[in-house]
């Protein structure tokens, strides 16, 4: 067990730019979730996949993110034309979701910091 | 709709003093309740889960949780915090819906 991987650690970028973060989970989680973390906040969530499938994606996603697990492996996450409110931490985590035990805690990567000048 | 609620935004106690942090749940049935703590720039790490049975559940590092329905909170504790506690905590609920809900988190500062 590896843990939750993210790539990369930090991203400073100027605004309009897109940008695309990778996150690779624990290899037998079938459940990989994105969320953003603001300063003093808990972690928001974005969206989440199992598998491949991506089942539900948060109002707080504009149409300028898009997150993709192709072969229901590693996500992207890919930030079109970015603003300066984009900044943040984001994170990504994993859970191995069996048919008989809905509920698995989720394992977290160490974040990808993103700062919007 | 399910919600955390984490009353003190920030904490500080001497080193040995004895640690509860509050957390309180808003959700209609039976809640899977988790505590968390992140050190600075890292991610968030699992201290502990409930999910049924035995209302105090016992974590790593030392820490303690006792889920009460009544009073719809799951309270974290330690008896002794050492200066390596010194974190950010989150409680988190997790819905049938496989979301989950953080609250804003607790910042403890340990003294020496």
């Amino acid at each position: 067990d590896t843990g939750v991987s993210q790539n990369p650690r930090h991203k400073i970028t100027k605004r309009g730019q897109n940008v695309t973060f990778r996150c690779d989970p624990i290899s037998e989680h079938n459940r990989l979730y994105w969320y953003r973390q603001t300063l003093g906040q808990g972690p928001e969530f974005l969206t989440y996949f199992q598998n491949e499938a991506q089942l539900e994606k948060s109002r707080l996603l504009s149409d300028r993110f898009s997150a993709e697990r192709p072969k229901g492996s590693f996500s992207t996450l890919e930030i079109q034309r970015t603003e300066q409110g984009d900044s943040a931490m984001y994170l990504c985590a994993s859970s191995l979701a069996r048919r008989t035990e809905t509920n698995s805690p989720l394992h977290f990567g160490n974040g990808t910091r993103l700062t919007v000048t | 709709a399910q919600s955390v609620t984490q009353p003190d935004i920030h904490i500080t106690v001497s080193e040995g003093a004895s640690l509860e942090l509050r957390c309180n749940y808003s959700y209609g049935a039976t809640p899977y309740l988790f505590w968390y703590v992140q050190s600075p720039g890292q991610g968030l790490q699992l201290l502990l889960k409930y999910f049924s049975g035995d209302t105090l559940v016992q974590g790593i590092k030392g820490f303690e949780a006792e889920f009460k329905r009544s009073q719809s909170s799951f309270n974290l504790r330690k008896p002794s915090v050492h200066w390596s506690d010194a974190a950010e905590y989150f409680c988190a609920v997790q819905n049938t819906g496989n979301q989950f809900y953080f609250g804003t988190g607790t910042s403890l500062t340990v003294i020496p």
